[in-house]
């Protein structure tokens, strides 16, 4: 089955700062990328997502590239606010099967 | 909102005990998935059920079962719980193929 990285685990910065979550994925059969944003004691939430067909996606401050060649995709937060503070899942699915396969999820700190 | 429903969002039982974890769907969507999420732990793919089928299964437990119902609602039976078993537990729901999962707020089972 699918098994998807993700790197780093905690990542701590400074308001204005820039932030980079990056995932990896095993099953090159994936051709849908989400990631979600769960903020302490609440439900995971779709921030943006990606699919195979595009290499990159943007939305406001965030961004997700997308490597298939490299099975890697990455999200990006610019002018990180404390409201960004959350824990972040990517996730991958892969082709014929529905079932979104998360990583291990990062706990961005925004400082203020 | 996501339009998900989990009932209850608390539950404290004692070891050895069963509960039944229930969730409703957003209107429309065939796929339900159950994940559980413990203490610094990612988001665990229990099972996944589609139009009233059986779908998919990960790392769910011989202790554990699920079904799903014919108007879609979908219940997740835990019994002969351990303090292991401790964990917040996550139905989503999703329309077909690889779209959005939207999730339910969550139940937190508390085993004492």
């Amino acid at each position: 089955g699918e098994n998807v990285e993700q790197h780093p685990s905690t990542l701590s910065v400074q308001e204005g700062d820039s932030a980079v979550i990056k995932c990896t994925y095993s099953d090159s059969a994936s051709n849908y990328f989400p990631w979600y944003k769960q903020e302490l004691g609440k439900r995971p939430q779709l921030i943006i997502d990606i699919r195979s067909n595009v290499g990159e996606k943007k939305d406001q401050r965030i961004a997700v590239t997308l490597n298939k060649t490299a099975k890697h995709f990455s999200l990006h937060i610019t002018e990180t606010q404390p409201e960004d503070s959350a824990v972040y899942f990517c996730a991958a699915s892969p082709g014929g099967s529905y079932i979104p396969t998360f990583g291990r999820g990062t706990s961005l700190i925004v400082h203020p | 909102d996501s339009g998900v429903t989990q009932t209850p969002k608390h539950l404290i039982t004692a070891t050895g005990q069963r509960v039944t974890l229930r969730c409703s769907p957003r209107s429309g969507d065939l796929s339900v998935y159950w994940y559980q999420q413990s203490l610094d732990q990612g988001l665990q793919f229990l099972i996944q059920y589609y139009n009233g089928e059986e779908r998919a299964k990960g790392n769910i437990l011989e202790r554990f079962s699920a079904q799903q119902f014919p108007d879609l609602h979908s219940e997740l039976n835990l019994s002969s719980l351990e303090l292991g078993d401790s964990a917040l537990y996550f139905c989503a729901s999703s329309d077909i193929g690889d779209t959005e999962a939207f999730f339910g707020q969550g139940t937190r089972l508390t085993v004492v």
